[in-house]
């Protein structure tokens, strides 16, 4: 089936270390975005990307890098920078172009212990 | 930039009540207008959209209409279900950047 797959579901972290969470998907999108959502706040966009190889620094990238070597995969690195990165982060894609929706992956639960 | 306000919640009705959660936007151009739902621990599913002024979105019951006059993009339904509860989110998609805007979500939340 087709869809946007996040992993993993959950993650632990110690302070200091940074961390890689994966977003695939196989719905031939040219637009991937990374959200990350706190309690209250909605979700704010961290990366977006519109095609390979180029990406744009959505509201809050401080502390997060990104990469898009690939069309279907757009991983996000939460760095040690990060002062607060526990949250809920959600990975999306779109086919590109106004008018079209974007689809979002499970999510992944980002914990630092 | 481009804003979305949604109202607070949580928004607490019985079954079978009328709903109306507040959507308003700010933008620069002519954005197309979403609504997404999220259930416990779970990503974002589309709800509906409406990609022009005086378009009128609609699924499982829901609708909602793009009010250009008013920047808005009030979600409605007719008679809510306990099946229904969850937290709706307003969106735009930015002209030009194709950027996904969201409001802060509002929590439905029906009782049998």
């Amino acid at each position: 089936d087709g869809g946007i797959t996040q992993s993993p579901k959950y993650l632990f972290r110690k302070e200091g270390q940074n961390v890689t969470l994966s977003c695939e998907q196989n719905l031939n999108h040219d637009a991937m975005y990374w959200y990350r959502q706190d309690p209250g706040q909605g979700l704010r966009l961290i990366y977006y990307s519109q095609i390979v190889n180029d990406f744009q620094k959505g509201d809050i990238a401080e502390g997060y890098s990104v990469s898009r070597e690939k069309k279907e995969s757009f991983p996000l690195t939460v760095t040690s920078a990060q002062k607060n990165p526990t949250a809920f982060y959600l990975c999306a894609s779109s086919i590109g172009g106004q008018s079209r929706e974007a689809f979002f992956g499970q999510g992944t639960r980002l914990t630092v212990v | 930039g481009d804003s979305v306000t949604q109202m607070e919640g949580p928004v607490t009705l019985s079954e079978e009540a009328f709903l109306t959660i507040n959507c308003t936007y700010t933008a620069t151009g002519y954005p197309s207008l979403f609504w997404y739902v999220q259930y416990p621990g779970e990503g974002l599913q589309l709800l509906l959209k409406a990609t022009k002024a005086d378009d009128k979105g609609s699924n499982k019951g829901f609708e909602a209409t793009y009010r250009k006059e008013t920047t808005s993009f009030h979600l409605e339904k007719g008679s809510v279900q306990v099946s229904d509860s969850a937290v709706y989110f307003c969106a735009l998609m930015e002209t030009g950047f194709q950027k996904l805007v969201f409001g802060t979500g509002t929590r439905l939340l029906v009782s049998p």
